[in-house]
């Protein structure tokens, strides 16, 4: 069973900084891509940033982009986003999603979700 | 980026009811279409890939069907736990884009 544990969430004030961390089981992580993936209070779905499964690849929305950084360690099985210059906007709760396939990024399962608020 | 544009924002219906969704994207994603369910606090599920492949356990009065820019998410007869809020999305190239949601209450 595929098993997406989000870490690393909490209170920061604008212009700080977090690391999410994912823990992932159940499948062989470093054959897909990840994603992550956030939701504002109340608000709907925004894509945020996907990586191959090799990390040789990373694409980012724009209105993260030069801000934030995704990672993985494959030899961990945990995904990473390094979340810096943080926006009051930046609140919501973060998911990491697992591809469907071992091609291509897309988001088929996802983990609970760990909150991100940002506020002075 | 491609613009995905879902429609109604928010229905009402019944136990038993037809309800169809639709989703317009900015350009041609075939076949690129995915369909989430939410329920409040609990993370997004799949429901249909790839414009109209059934997730595995989704019931089968979920279908998807659409091509080029057009999609439809169709439930058959509503049941009571179908009332949540559904999004569709891109996977056709980065960024992925998401629906803005459809809120199906009773």
């Amino acid at each position: 069973e595929v098993q997406l544990v989000e870490s690393g969430g909490g209170l920061v004030q604008p212009g700080g900084s977090l690391r999410l961390s994912c823990a992932a089981s159940g499948f062989t992580f470093s054959s897909y891509a990840m994603s992550w993936v956030r939701q504002a209070p109340g608000k709907g779905l925004e894509w945020v940033s996907g990586i191959v499964d090799s990390g040789g690849s990373t694409y980012y929305a724009d209105s993260v982009k030069g801000r934030f950084t995704i990672s993985r360690d494959n030899s961990k099985n945990t995904l990473y986003l390094q979340m810096n210059s943080l926006r009051v906007e930046d609140t919501a709760v973060y998911f990491c999603a697992k591809a469907r396939a071992t091609i291509g990024i897309s988001t088929q399962e996802w983990g609970q979700g760990t909150l991100v608020t940002v506020s002075s | 980026d491609i613009q995905m544009t879902q429609s109604p924002s928010s229905l009402s219906a019944s136990v038993g009811d037809r309800v169809t969704i639709t989703c317009r994207a900015s350009q041609s994603i075939t076949p690129y279409l995915q369909w989430f369910q939410q329920k409040p606090g609990t993370a997004p599920k799949v429901l249909i890939y790839t414009t109209s492949t059934l997730q595995s356990g989704v019931p089968s009065r979920f279908s998807g069907s659409g091509s080029g820019t057009d999609f439809t998410l169709t439930i058959s007869s509503l049941q009571p736990e179908d009332f949540a809020t559904y999004y569709c999305q891109q996977s056709s190239r980065t960024p992925l884009t998401f629906g803005g949601g459809t809120k199906v209450e009773i």
